[in-house]
């Protein structure tokens, strides 16, 4: 599983609030990312980050924002959770060179109430 | 744009019989394609992966994908399906130079395999 652990795995929030999600890795990738997973969409990424401060947005970024203040951590928060956002989400990271792979953590359900 | 799509949200097949998932990609630069599986309530494990090479390839729980470049597709097959089969699976490609692009999912499709 590449040493990928997610924190919380589950989650219920009021909307309104503000959530940060962590993944947290331990082989120094340098590609992370935060997926979504909502039945009829798949996997929808969120965020990226290719390093320490270098992030990018994905295709649902809206109402999120992350952080990567050193390798081992990105940070996933949405600013004032919504309904919308109740969902599965999973960080992943990719190793590089040939022998590419993604590997994923294992989940946290968010329910927005 | 990257985006990879799979056009049955569901595939029904009988236990024994061969089985194939669509996935079709579209990827600025050499593509890296991959299949990944998820169980009920479980995260996603990896299947197969296309990087370069031959256009068959062979992965885990005897699952094998082709690359048609021309095409650009990337189907899962497995020549005898079994119960145990039945899951998720998702494609997922990653394009631009030197392997640094985004990972792009498709939106999945339920393979539900009957006895």
């Amino acid at each position: 599983d590449a040493g990928i652990t997610q924190s919380p795995r589950h989650k219920v929030t009021e909307t309104g609030t503000p959530v940060t999600l962590r993944c947290h890795q331990t082989e120094n990738h340098r590609y992370m990312y935060w997926y979504r997973q909502d039945p009829g969409h798949g996997l929808r990424l969120i965020h990226y980050s290719y390093g320490v401060k270098d992030t990018d947005k994905g295709e649902v970024s809206d109402g999120y924002s992350v952080s990567r203040s050193k390798t081992e951590d990105f940070l996933l928060t949405l600013e004032s959770a919504t309904s919308s956002q109740t969902s599965v989400y999973f960080c992943a990271i990719t190793t590089t060179g040939m022998n590419t792979e993604a590997f994923f953590g294992q989940g946290t359900r968010l329910t927005v109430v | 744009a990257q985006s990879v799509a799979q056009p049955e949200d569901q595939v029904n097949v009988a236990e024994g019989n061969p089985l194939t998932v669509k996935c079709t990609y579209s990827v600025s630069g050499n593509p890296y394609l991959f299949w990944y599986v998820q169980y009920p309530n479980r995260g996603l494990q990896f299947l197969l992966k296309y990087i370069t090479g031959d256009n068959l390839v062979k992965g885990s729980y005897g699952f094998e994908a082709e690359f048609n470049k021309s095409q650009t597709s990337f189907h899962l097959k497995k020549p005898s399906a079994l119960v145990s089969d039945s899951a998720l699976y998702f494609c997922a490609v990653r394009g631009g130079s030197g392997n640094t692009g985004k990972l792009i999912f498709g939106q999945g499709t339920t393979l539900q395999v009957k006895p």
